[in-house]
């Protein structure tokens, strides 16, 4: 079973520029996540999805961030002008649609995308 | 608000040796999960203890869940070279909508 994709792996950029992630979850997997992890701290929750809806996006900074999960499937984020504190690890990770009896909640994580920003 | 407290943040040992990292949350969580991360990769899940009283083992690492005292334990027996790592735990912040809430991160060194 193929895992969480996320593009790209790596980007530089300069304050004030924007900068996009991709994420595509694990086939079936109907809620989406965006985790920002800033070095030497634990991953902090951006966004949730569940399907194409937002779920959760009260830790979204809304003037600089956005996000989006047209069709259910593949999620872009997005930062737009970024800032030297949004230097960190940008982790999508995916989780089966609801809490059944057997469903344990385990979120499944990708690669990561490292921005960094001069 | 849900927080998750982990000690010691930093933890090098020698290998052969026991010790424990400790997972403290603030407020009702039944579900704990914990992950391991390697320089560089992503979130690996080890365990996920969904009950008071869940244990789990695999190979020299053991995690268990106190859901009364709001404490989970990973334990490292015998630590060998391969276990060096930075270790997370997460609770659940919401059980319906599966938000799970990291601790900081404990980043232990294992020492020939």
């Amino acid at each position: 079973e193929a895992g969480v994709a996320q593009s790209p792996r790596y980007k530089i950029i300069e304050k004030r520029q924007s900068v996009a992630f991709w994420c595509n979850p694990i086939s079936g997997h109907a809620t989406l996540y965006w985790y920002q992890q800033i070095l030497g701290q634990g991953p902090k929750l951006l966004i949730q999805f569940q399907n194409n809806g937002v779920v959760d996006d009260s830790q979204l900074p809304k003037d600089r961030f956005s996000a989006e999960r047209l069709k259910g499937v593949d999620s872009t984020l997005k930062i737009q002008p970024a800032k030297l504190e949004d230097s960190a690890v940008y982790l999508c990770a995916s989780s089966p649609r609801s809490i059944k009896r057997l469903n344990t909640g385990e979120l499944f994580f990708g690669e990561g995308s490292r921005l960094t920003v001069l | 608000e849900l927080k998750v407290e982990q000690n010691p943040l930093f933890l090098s040992m020698q290998e052969g040796k026991n010790y424990t990292i400790y997972c403290n949350y603030s407020t009702t969580s039944d579900r704990l999960y914990w992950y391991r991360q390697d320089p560089g990769k992503s979130l690996e899940s080890l365990f996920v203890l969904l009950s008071n009283g869940a244990v789990k083992q695999e190979g020299r690492l053991m995690a268990s869940l106190d859901t009364k005292a709001r404490l989970s334990t990973l334990h490292i027996t015998a630590a060998v070279h391969d276990l060096s790592a930075t270790y997370f735990c997460a609770a659940s912040r919401d059980m319906g909508a599966q938000k799970l809430v990291f601790g900081q991160g404990t980043r232990l060194t294992i020492n020939p």
